[in-house]
């Protein structure tokens, strides 16, 4: 069956670390794939998209992705993280053939300390 | 601005009571959605449509009813609201390859 995983519920990070958040699939084949952020009470913003070429991908807010074929992967990260940061990440995959219908990890939440 | 906007944003319904939650968009887009947010479980396809016209259940569609109205609207209906419908719901919308655009969200609460 098709999934997306996120295999990490919740993640604590430093103000100026770095921040990997996971994204696993299991589609039969290479789907499109994105990632969203949302902040509390609000809707869900796009950060970075893939559909095909360079397998690292940059984004909105100082993101990127790498998308790993043979993992079957699409990693999120940021260099240095700010407060800013703290919400809730979800990762996205789609189908040319299902009509782009996205289906979604179930989220990682980022709290950022001080 | 452009965007997708969605009417209301907060509810709060008796069980059995019904309700049509509206969205509309202004990006010219050809496919527009319907989710549910619920803590734990990520993002579920309510119902979906690919263009004006045309309407597709999604993975979780029952005890609701859809209208795509125009290529703008995209209604979602509970004929008879239960408990189990409590959640945060989203509307989106997409072009080809263009990712979604969500709206803000309503958050609906059945008691």
């Amino acid at each position: 069956a098709q999934s997306v995983t996120q295999p990490d519920i919740h993640i604590t990070v430093s103000e100026g670390a770095s921040l990997e958040l996971r994204c696993n699939y299991s589609y039969g084949a290479t789907p499109y794939l994105f990632w969203y952020v949302q902040s509390p009470g609000q809707g869900l913003q796009l950060l970075l998209k893939y559909f095909s070429g360079d397998t690292l991908v940059q984004g909105i807010k100082g993101f990127e992705a790498e998308f790993k074929r043979s993992q079957s992967s699409f990693n999120l990260r940021k260099p240095s993280v700010h407060w800013s940061d703290a919400a809730e990440y979800f990762c996205a995959v789609g189908l040319r053939s299902n009509d782009y219908k996205l289906s979604f990890g179930a989220g990682t939440t980022v709290t950022v300390r001080a | 601005n452009a965007g997708v906007t969605q009417t209301p944003k907060f509810q709060v319904l008796k069980t059995g009571q019904s309700m049509t939650l509206q969205c509309a968009q202004d990006m010219n887009h050809n496919s527009m959605y319907w989710y549910r947010q619920d803590p734990g479980m990520g993002l579920r396809l309510i119902y979906y449509s690919a263009s004006e016209g045309t309407t597709d259940k999604g993975e979780v569609p029952n005890g609701y009813n859809v209208s795509r109205l125009n290529k703008r609207e995209f209604s979602l209906r509970l004929e008879s609201a239960a408990p189990s419908q409590t959640s945060v719901y989203f509307c989106a919308s997409s072009g080809e390859r263009s990712g979604y655009t969500f709206g803000s969200g309503t958050r609906l609460t059945v008691v």
